[in-house]
């Protein structure tokens, strides 16, 4: 069954200190993952997505399919990356979604 | 470019009761998601339609449906309120079925009491 975990409802740094924030999935399959971000009433939006192997923000995550993870790192904390932030997983019908529960962000001054 | 737009906002009914939630997708956009998102389970996908057919199903009860209309915008209905069905209804447009860029809106707050 597909499924997708982030073991830290919440997590705490100081700014300037590395963060990652843990995804592991299961999926039968070759998923796309990716990882959404809600800032601080704001909408839901798409920080990056696993095939473009970009850095947004400052941000990478790495696909390892051996540990079925798909960890976001980013080197130096800032107190504007305190949000909430969702893994998701699509499978190969297209649009459908699959969502951890979320890691809650808080960079500390 | 006009965002996604969802109404009512905030909905407060009662057990036993319907209701029925909409969203209208940016302009151009075709496919409209519907996602479930509670404190516990996180967001939950309920359904995708794209050009007025359904064309993804997550694992809800029949009590939850939706349709789409020839201007993409998209309602989705609960029938038979229950308690457990409070939460935050999200939808999400993208320009077409199986798309990653999906559009977020901001959501109706239903509450059952």
């Amino acid at each position: 069954a597909q499924r997708v975990t982030q073991p830290e409802k919440l997590l705490s740094v100081f700014k300037g200190a590395p963060v990652e924030l843990k995804c592991n999935y299961s999926y039968s399959g070759s998923p796309e993952l990716f990882w959404y971000v809600q800032y601080s009433r704001q909408r839901l939006q798409l920080l990056l997505r696993h095939i473009s192997r970009e850095s947004i923000k400052g941000f990478t995550a790495d696909l390892n399919k051996g540990e079925t993870s798909f960890h976001l790192k980013k080197p130096f904390a800032q107190e504007e990356d305190s949000a909430m932030y969702y893994c998701a997983l699509s499978g190969a019908r297209g649009n459908q979604f699959y969502f951890g529960t979320g890691t809650s962000l808080t960079v500390i001054p | 470019k006009a965002g996604v737009t969802q109404t009512p906002r905030y909905l407060i009914k009662t057990r036993g009761q319907q209701v029925t939630l909409s969203c209208s997708p940016i302009s151009g956009h075709r496919s409209v998601s519907w996602y479930q998102q509670t404190p516990g389970q996180g967001l939950q996908f309920l359904f995708e339609y794209f050009s007025e057919t359904q064309r993804n199903k997550g694992n809800f009860p029949g009590r939850f449906s939706g349709r789409q209309f020839s201007n993409s915008r998209s309602e989705m209905n609960v029938s038979t309120l229950e308690l457990g069905d409070s939460a935050l209804y999200l939808c999400a447009s993208s320009l077409v079925t199986g798309s990653y860029e999906q559009y977020f809106g901001p959501g109706t707050r239903l509450t059952v009491t």
